[in-house]
Formats: C-alpha cells, structure tokens, sequence
C-alpha cells in the first residue's frame, strides 16, 4: 500500500494546549495537504505547503514539511473543543492526479 | 450552491444485489473523485475522472465501475456487492489543476453495509 501514516493515532488533549500530529509519506510529492474529518461527515480541507515550502501558516494552524525525511508535521495551537475531529494528510505526486491520504490521527479536546 | 452531493446516504444490500452511487457537484470542477473510507485505513482511491467522458483506476478499482457522461455527475456502480464493500464512500472534486488548484471538496459520505 502506498498510504501514508500519521502519528500519532489517537490525541487527547486540555483546550488551550497545542496539539501536534505528523505525517510520513513514501513517493515523491508535488505537495501536502491536511485535512479534517469531524465524526460522521466528509473532510474539509484546511492547509497545503507545496514541495518547495517548508513551513506554512493559516490562522491557529502551523505546518512544516521536511522532504529529505518524507514528512510534514501539523501545529494547531491554542486548541479548542471544537477542534475535536480526526485529521489526515494527504500528498499530490509530480504529474499525477491522485492523492494519497494517510490513515489519520484522532483529536480530542477536552473542555 | 450546494457543493458536493452524494445518493443516497445510507443503504443496505445483500451479497449478489447491485447499486448506483451518485456524487453531483454545482461548482463547474474538472476532477472528481470516489474513495472508500475504512476503519483505520484512511481514504483510498477507488476511481477518478479528469473530465467528462474519461474515467481512471486508482488504488483499490476492483468490483466497482464508474462513469462520467456529464461533467456535474460521477457515478459509482457495484455490479454484485461483496460484504467487503461494506465501507462509507466519498465523493470529491476540484478545479482544473492548472491553475495550481488541489483543494478537493467532499461529498457527506454514502455509509453502505452487504450483508
């Protein structure tokens, strides 16, 4: 299988605290993207740094990507309870239209 | 503008029957997508689209079919259902890649259970 992994698998943490989950991938990648999952619904995309950025920001969101190490690492700082959801990376190969999602990290914040 | 739509929500079928997914979309996307999601496995990719009219395998394609007559319609056909396809399926699309467009949107999901 080609998918990704995440790390860790599951996440539990106190609103206010910063949470922080990774990705590894295997190919080489046009980009990486994370998305989110909350319980029962379709994902929603939130960020994407391309194979030549390194480190990107939207908002309370802070993603790194490393491509010597084939991984990218996702920041959210000042959790809320409304963060709880499961996220999952996903990597765009050179040429290609397909994408390669990990098999996701569970957060919960607790209030 | 209701995005990514997906019929019907929920189905259940016994091993042999058949169904049509159908994913609608009312942005004008190029590229539409059908994933499997399974309990601790992530999405994969069952078949997409570039166009209308084209059709490509992706990681997982066997037993299902797909087809894009219209460019707002993909759909997703399983010709005799197998209790492994027990899964909850996502349709997705985007814009043309060309203009560095990758953000997919997703359907709700279709949770469909073959007993």
């Amino acid at each position: 299988s080609q998918q990704g992994e995440e790390d860790p698998q599951a996440l539990s943490i106190q609103e206010g605290e910063n949470a922080t989950m990774n990705c590894s991938y295997k190919t080489s990648i046009n980009n990486l993207q994370w998305y989110r999952q909350n319980s029962g619904r379709g994902l929603v995309h939130l960020i994407l740094i391309r194979s030549n950025e390194r480190e990107k920001h939207s908002g309370r969101l802070r993603v790194t990507l490393d491509t010597s190490k084939k991984s990218s690492s996702l920041l959210i700082t000042a959790s809320r309870a409304a963060d709880t959801a499961s996220y999952f990376c996903a990597t765009v190969g050179p040429g290609t239209y397909k994408y390669i999602f990990g098999t996701g990290t569970r957060l919960k914040v607790l209030a | 503008n209701a995005g990514v739509t997906q019929t019907p929500k929920f189905r259940v079928l016994k091993t042999g029957q058949s169904m049509t997914l159908l994913c609608a979309q009312d942005m004008n996307h190029e590229y539409m997508y059908w994933y499997r999601q399974d309990p601790g496995m992530g999405l994969r990719l069952i078949h997409y689209s570039v166009g209308e009219g084209t059709t490509a395998k992706g990681e997982v394609p066997d037993g299902y079919n797909v087809s894009r007559l219209k460019k707002q319609n993909f759909l997703l056909g399983l010709e005799s259902a197998a209790p492994s396809q027990t899964s909850v399926y996502f349709c997705a699309s985007r814009l043309y890649g060309g203009q560095g467009n990758y953000e997919q949107y997703f359907g709700p999901g279709t949770r469909l259970t073959v007993t």
